[in-house]
């Protein structure tokens, strides 16, 4: 079975530029979250969302924003974007059930020149 | 705010020793309990988890949970040069807003020589 995929695996853009990052769960999955992680640090929670509805929201500007689909993929979408988005994004899927692990797919790089 | 604390690193063992990494939690809520493996610009990959007081073995990984002292651990039994990475430490309460939501560490680099 596949794992979470995400695209695009890279991506460079400029200040006050906007990206949208996508992610499919693995089969099955209706959970994802989406993680932030800047050099040297360990990921930061940005988003979960699980049949469509955001879950939980981490302590992200406005100008980060998501979405579900019915097909249980999701966007993540950064406007106005500044030097310091600059990290490995990555997503997280895990199945039904509060104890489930989460699984991450390979993360999109993101740099802002 | 809650709280994730590895060990500081780097943590360097030869190989076919036991490296032990370390975990400690500020959030007596905290209900699950994951270790995962970073490779050096890679994502991160889940290793095991542990949601009860005591050990769980898988192979030659060993993790530990005592939640009276809110610390969670790691054992790397025969160490490998393989197993040289980064391993992030992560902790999730399962309530109210935070369902679902992992806290992780700044992560353990470690480091296995031949």
């Amino acid at each position: 079975d596949a794992g979470v995929t995400q695209s695009p695996t890279h991506l460079i853009k400029t200040r006050g530029q906007q990206v949208t990052l996508r992610c499919s769960p693995i089969s099955g999955h209706k959970s994802v979250s989406w993680y932030q992680q800047v050099l040297g640090q360990g990921p930061q929670f940005i988003f979960q969302y699980y049949e469509k509805e955001e879950r939980g929201r981490g302590n992200f500007p406005d100008r980060f924003s998501a979405r579900q689909f019915p097909n249980y993929s999701s966007e993540l979408n950064v406007n106005a974007l500044l030097l310091g988005d600059s990290a490995l994004y990555l997503c997280a899927s895990s199945s039904p059930g509060s104890n489930q692990p989460q699984h991450f797919g390979d993360g999109t790089r993101l740099s802002i020149l | 705010q809650k709280e994730v604390e590895q060990n500081s690193g780097p943590l360097s063992v030869p190989e076919g020793a036991i490296a032990s990494l370390n975990c400690t939690y500020s959030d007596r809520g905290s209900q699950s309990f994951f270790w995962y493996r970073q490779y050096s610009g890679k994502s991160p990959e889940l290793i095991m988890f542990i949601y009860s007081n005591g050990d769980k073995e898988d192979g030659r990984f060993t993790a530990q949970l005592n939640k009276a002292s809110q610390y969670v651990s790691l054992l790397i039994r025969d160490s490998q040069p393989s197993d040289s990475a980064t391993y992030l430490c992560a902790v999730r309460t399962d309530r109210g807003s935070t369902l679902g939501r992992l806290y992780f560490g700044r992560g353990t680099q470690l480091t296995v020589w031949p």
